[in-house]
């Protein structure tokens, strides 16, 4: 059974950082293309981050709302995704999901991690 | 940059009904990855349909997806008590590399 635990999430305020992470189990991890999507409270789905499997080198890819502030990696042997979060604005306020990516899908998703940036 | 537009915003039914939700793309799709999503309050998002027509994992049949080019459907055949919802479209492969719809609240009547 294929499972993602999201976990890091809290309280910060502008300008600060934080780092999410996301622990996988059964599937292949480094196989597989991972994303981290955001939903502001009471808003719709935006996607953030991603970052591909090993058959894309793990490239990674970013939304123009995020870049240069927000970063994907992943520890394969641990299973591992995270997201290194810097420069928050009030705006990144959030619950951020971890998914796992399956021909132009997002197949799976953790149960959320709230961000809450405030001063 | 691509859009997805959802309509209705909001959809109001009853259980045993049919229901069918639009999702209209800004631009002809490229490719056909164009998927549908259900998301229950306080609830991750759950995959329905991939690849525009193709049912995830244990999704019931009667959830089904069509369309081409710019205009996609998700259709659900006699609606359950579980099945109200929010729903998203979402589109992979532009800039960004996914796109979602705004959703449509199908609600119960």
């Amino acid at each position: 059974e294929v499972q993602l635990l999201d976990s890091g999430g809290g309280l910060v305020q502008p300008g600060g950082s934080l780092r999410l992470s996301c622990a996988a189990s059964g599937f292949s991890f480094s196989n597989t293309g991972m994303s981290w999507v955001r939903q502001a409270p009471g808003k719709g789905l935006e996607w953030v981050a991603g970052i591909y499997g090993s058959s894309g080198a793990f490239g990674t890819y970013y939304a123009d709302s995020v870049k240069g502030r927000l970063t994907i990696s992943r520890d394969n042997p641990k299973n591992t995704l995270y997201l290194q979060m810097s420069s928050l604005r009030v705006e990144d306020t959030a619950v951020y999901y971890c998914a796992k990516a399956l021909v132009g899908a997002l197949e799976a998703w953790g149960q959320g991690a709230l961000v809450t940036v405030s001063s | 940059e691509l859009v997805l537009t959802q309509s209705p915003g909001t959809l109001s039914l009853s259980p045993g009904e049919r229901a069918t939700l639009s999702c209209r793309a800004s631009q002809s799709l490229s490719n056909n990855y164009l998927a549908w999503y259900q998301q229950k309050s306080g609830q991750a998002p759950r995959l329905l349909i991939y690849a525009v027509s193709s049912r995830a994992t244990d999704i019931s049949d009667r959830f089904s997806g069509s369309g081409s080019g710019t205009d996609f459907t998700l259709t659900i055949s006699r609606l359950e008590p579980e099945d109200f919802a929010v729903y998203y479209c979402q589109h992979y492969g532009g800039s960004p590399r996914y796109t979602f719809g705004q959703g449509t609240k199908l609600e119960v009547k």
